[in-house]
């Protein structure tokens, strides 16, 4: 059983404007959830997290969103820029869990000139 | 600084055929993971390691092996191919919440 959900398969957005991507899950023991940023032949690398705890964290254009009572996060990437076409992974893990992470499907960001 | 390095990158085999997959980190995390990542299913979990000398099954662990005699090793075996094993593999280490990852293996089962 799929606990965490992209169901967004794709997304297209103009260069400049701003690229919401999002996730869901069922798991309300998740203690952290992550983002990560997967180019073509080359292995997932970290964008941001954020802790249950928290409904923001914000570095640079990113910016996560977490609402626990809707179990449901975004990824805002603000300006979006060429190079940030790729893959997005949300992923999650609990407290007890050896930091073993659930990873959705993955959402494919084009971001067109 | 390396990271995470996964040999080899790319290899076919032959149904039935056996090999393993080689994981090294050079970061000296604890908790180690084999992941594969298949169309439209993201990566899902196939063993991992908490400590040198530990493994555990993940979520897809039939058919894989693991070992882990060494701190910095994390090696994956695939004692009989089979076709459902075509996959990317990817190798992870980790201390506390982010994981870092290797470029990816490629295997494919003919």
């Amino acid at each position: 059983d799929q606990q965490v959900k992209q169901n967004s398969p794709s997304l297209s957005v103009q260069e400049g404007r701003i690229s919401i991507l999002n996730c869901d899950y069922t798991n309300s023991m998740f203690d952290y959830f992550l983002w990560y940023k997967k180019y073509p032949a080359e292995g997932p690398t970290f964008l941001i997290s954020i802790s249950s705890i928290k409904d923001k964290n914000e570095d640079g254009r990113f910016t996560v969103f977490l609402n626990k009572s809707a179990k449901h996060l975004s990824l805002h990437i603000v300006p979006s820029q060429p190079g940030d076409s790729a893959v997005y992974f949300c992923a999650a893990r609990t407290t007890d869990s050896w930091g073993k992470l659930q990873f959705g499907a993955g959402t494919q960001v084009v971001v067109t000139p | 600084n390396a990271g995470v390095t996964q040999t080899p990158k790319f290899r076919v085999l032959k149904t039935g055929q056996s090999m393993t997959l080689l994981c090294a980190q050079d970061m000296n995390h604890e908790y180690m993971y084999w992941y594969r990542q298949d169309p439209g299913m993201g990566l899902r979990l196939i063993h991992y390691s908490v400590g040198e000398g530990t493994t555990a099954k993940g979520e897809v662990p039939d058919g894989y092996n693991v070992s882990r005699l060494k701190k910095q090793n994390f090696l994956l075996g695939l004692e009989s191919a089979a076709p459902s094993q075509t996959s990317v593999y990817f190798c992870a280490s980790s201390r506390t919440v982010e994981a870092f990852f290797g470029q990816g293996t490629r295997l494919t089962v003919v």
